[in-house]
């Protein structure tokens, strides 16, 4: 059972918007920034979103953050075949003096 | 570029050990703390460890403490995880990754491409 809470999946078309919900509590999201992760398939994971809505150098802008209390949202516009990954949040927090993540939502692209 | 290089993984029966290595290269690997993070097969990812940029703090999930120790060797820009008594659902994908700092939200901006440890009798 994971601290934050994802949905398993979600699905979308190409050229759809889609988002990912993260919930979490007072320790982590609440008093924290919250961070997406991307997995492709295979692969380790990358860093896709910092403090709640910031972008990495080079991550597509089509990918936005955002946060309201304890939950966040990872938005994804025009969808890509390419964006078919794993998707996780991420938040520190204070209790454990380290991160918790969301189980991880699927992202597929129909 | 960063780059994070893990090694020392493999099968181990429980109840066995195993030290794990991260060779860090790109940054100032001295001024940043450092993860380790895990994912079981076909399962999301679980937070290991952490250690402060001088190893003066480290901490651990509940489900390691006191079975696995991070440390770090900053004269050779390694990081470590020392694992014993080592369990099957100590199986998992070992991913070692730089801690960006709290003014960058505490993010993982950078991993490892990752080390497998199968605990099998």
């Amino acid at each position: 059972q994971s601290v934050l809470t994802q949905p398993p999946s979600v699905s979308e078309a190409p050229r759809q918007r889609v988002t990912i919900s993260c919930s979490g509590s007072s320790s982590n999201i609440g008093n924290n920034a919250v961070n997406w992760y991307q997995q492709l398939p295979g692969k380790a994971p990358k860093l896709l979103i910092y403090y709640d809505d910031l972008l990495p150098s080079g991550v597509s802008d089509r990918f936005s953050g955002s946060k309201s209390g304890t939950s966040a949202s990872l938005a994804i516009s025009g969808l890509q075949s390419e964006d078919e990954a794993d998707y996780y949040c991420a938040a520190w927090d204070d209790r454990l003096n380290g991160p918790v993540f969301g189980g991880g939502t699927k992202l597929t692209v129909l | 570029q960063v780059q994070l290089v893990e090694s020392g993984g493999g099968v181990v029966q429980p109840g066995g050990s195993l030290r794990l290595s991260c060779a860090a290269s790109g940054f100032t690997f001295s001024s940043y703390g450092m993860h380790w993070v895990r994912q079981a097969p076909g399962k999301g990812l679980e937070w290991v460890a952490f250690i402060r940029y001088d190893g003066s703090n480290k901490y651990y999930a509940d489900s390691v403490k006191g079975r696995f120790t991070i440390s770090r060797d900053n004269s050779k820009n390694t990081l470590y995880l020392q694992m014993n008594s080592l369990r099957a659902e100590d199986t998992a994908v070992y991913y070692c990754a730089k801690h960006s700092g709290h003014d960058y939200g505490d993010a993982l901006d950078y991993w490892g491409q990752g080390t497998l440890v199968t605990v099998s009798s």
